[in-house]
């Protein structure tokens, strides 16, 4: 039973170029949760999507920065016109459904570096 | 206001003590859960352990257990006999329950030192 997948695991950017994350959920998990980790920090939670909708985005900066979770395939987080601040760690988790003591299991992760 | 705070940034342990992390934790809804993550040095997050609000009992795991202390509103990690390999970082973290905020809120982190 594979666990939540996420590519690449490495990510490198120039400035002003665009950033896609991806996220596959665990088999039967139908709930996606977005997170990122700046150096030294804990993580901070950027947007709550189920399949093709977006059910809490209070976490995603306003501008450049997007996600879906499409019917097929998997959850994209999209990062337009980077820039050096954008580079972290960023965090997928999936669960079955939501409350109750279902635990967020998370992604390996990807980590950006913007040059 | 800080929602999850972990008081100690960094730790040192002799080996095979146990070892308590701090977490509080600051909500007014009714109904939250509170969880703990191991984040070691290649990164990946480690679900440790899971503690509901209205559960009557600490919950533990293994060498993992979780001091719920409801009033106070904290929910301290506790290792026992402690081992190199749990080494890492330590979070605490908080969903709250009202329906739609399934979230998670995530302290600073304690690294966790595991001295020979």
């Amino acid at each position: 039973n594979a666990g939540v997948m996420q590519n690449p695991r490495h990510l490198v950017r120039r400035r002003g170029q665009e950033a896609r994350l991806r996220c596959s959920p665990m088999k039967g998990h139908s709930h996606v949760y977005w997170y990122r980790q700046l150096p030294e920090e804990g993580l901070k939670f950027m947007v709550y999507l189920q399949k093709e909708n977006i059910i809490d985005e209070s976490g995603m900066p306003k501008e450049r920065f997007s996600a879906e979770f499409p019917k097929e395939g998997p959850s994209i987080l999209r990062i337009q016109q980077v820039v050096r601040g954008d580079s972290a760690a960023y965090f997928c988790a999936s669960s079955p459904s939501q409350g109750g003591s279902n635990e967020q299991y998370f992604g390996p992760g990807t980590r950006l570096t913007v040059t | 206001a800080q929602k999850i705070t972990q008081t100690q940034p960094g730790m040192f342990v002799q080996e095979k003590e146990a070892v308590t992390l701090d977490c509080t934790y600051d909500t007014s809804d009714p109904s939250y859960g509170l969880f703990w993550y191991k984040q070691p040095s290649s990164g990946e997050m480690i679900f440790l352990i899971y503690q509901g609000s209205y559960d009557q009992q600490n919950a533990t795991e293994g060498r993992y257990s979780l001091n719920f202390q409801k009033a106070r509103k904290s929910a301290n990690l506790v290792i026992s006999a402690s081992q190199l390999g749990d080494s890492a970082m330590y979070f605490c973290a908080m969903r709250e329950g009202w329906k739609g905020a399934q979230k998670l809120v995530f302290g600073q982190g304690t690294r966790l030192t595991i001295n020979p």
